[in-house]
């Protein structure tokens, strides 16, 4: 699995939009890169997944570059419980789904 | 939405006993996995199972430790003699398919060993 290199933490206000960056210079061909969202006292969440260009859900956006060696969260108007851990996992699961979490990035969202 | 559940959510244990936490994976998932997460740590791996084998297990995963699908609907983590570094919140996951990186977790057991 690639190593990821993200920010600790992070602050925004509500209503703002949030981009998280997330670095993986050794991502190699097959790999996927997804993010997945964690609240206190509670399970990771899946929350987008994509290889290339761009890609978009109900949550959240994910653009990736050509080179692919970055990949950057975007959440849109951010609200006070989009607070919480957000990690980026880039690498190809394989045969045994094994996932290796980070250390995430802390968001906290300010009234 | 279909969910992973988890029981119980908080067991409270003494050193040298045993606990054997429970998991109902969504039902149509194949793949079910075990992890936990230590107090301010992050998430880490602990086995992942299917057709009833251990397809991979971390170092964490030692002899201690044991999984089972003791029918259709559950899947179980036990602890023979837990320790106190053994204090973490656990969390079964499953998914359809081990490819790709959509898991679903369940909300965790947090374990307390006293």
């Amino acid at each position: 699995l690639a190593k990821t290199t993200q920010p600790i933490s992070m602050d925004s206000y509500e209503g703002q939009e949030v981009n998280i960056t997330c670095s993986h210079n050794n991502i190699a061909t097959n790999d996927y890169i997804t993010w997945y969202q964690q609240f206190p006292s509670q399970g990771p969440r899946f929350i987008i997944q994509g290889y290339k260009t761009k890609v978009t859900n109900e949550v959240a956006s994910l653009f990736i570059p050509a080179d692919r060696k970055s990949s950057t969260l975007s959440l849109p108007r951010v609200s006070l419980s989009d607070t919480a851990v957000y990690y980026c996992l880039v690498g190809e699961a394989g045969n045994t789904g094994k996932l290796i979490f980070g250390q995430g990035t802390t968001l906290q969202v300010k009234p | 939405e279909p969910e992973v559940t988890q029981t119980p959510s908080h067991q409270v244990t003494q050193m040298g006993q045993e606990v054997i936490l429970r998991c109902v994976p969504i039902s149509n998932h194949l793949y079910f996995y075990w992890y936990r997460q230590i107090l301010g740590q992050k998430v880490e791996f602990l086995v992942s199972f299917y057709n009833n084998e251990i397809s991979e297990k971390s170092e964490i995963f030692d002899d201690q430790f044991s999984v089972e699908r003791p029918d259709g609907s559950n899947f179980t983590l036990k602890i023979r003699s837990t320790k106190l570094e053994d204090s973490a919140m656990y969390f079964c996951a499953s998914s359809e398919s081990p490819v790709g990186y959509e898991q679903y977790f369940g909300p965790g057991t947090r374990l307390t060993v006293t």
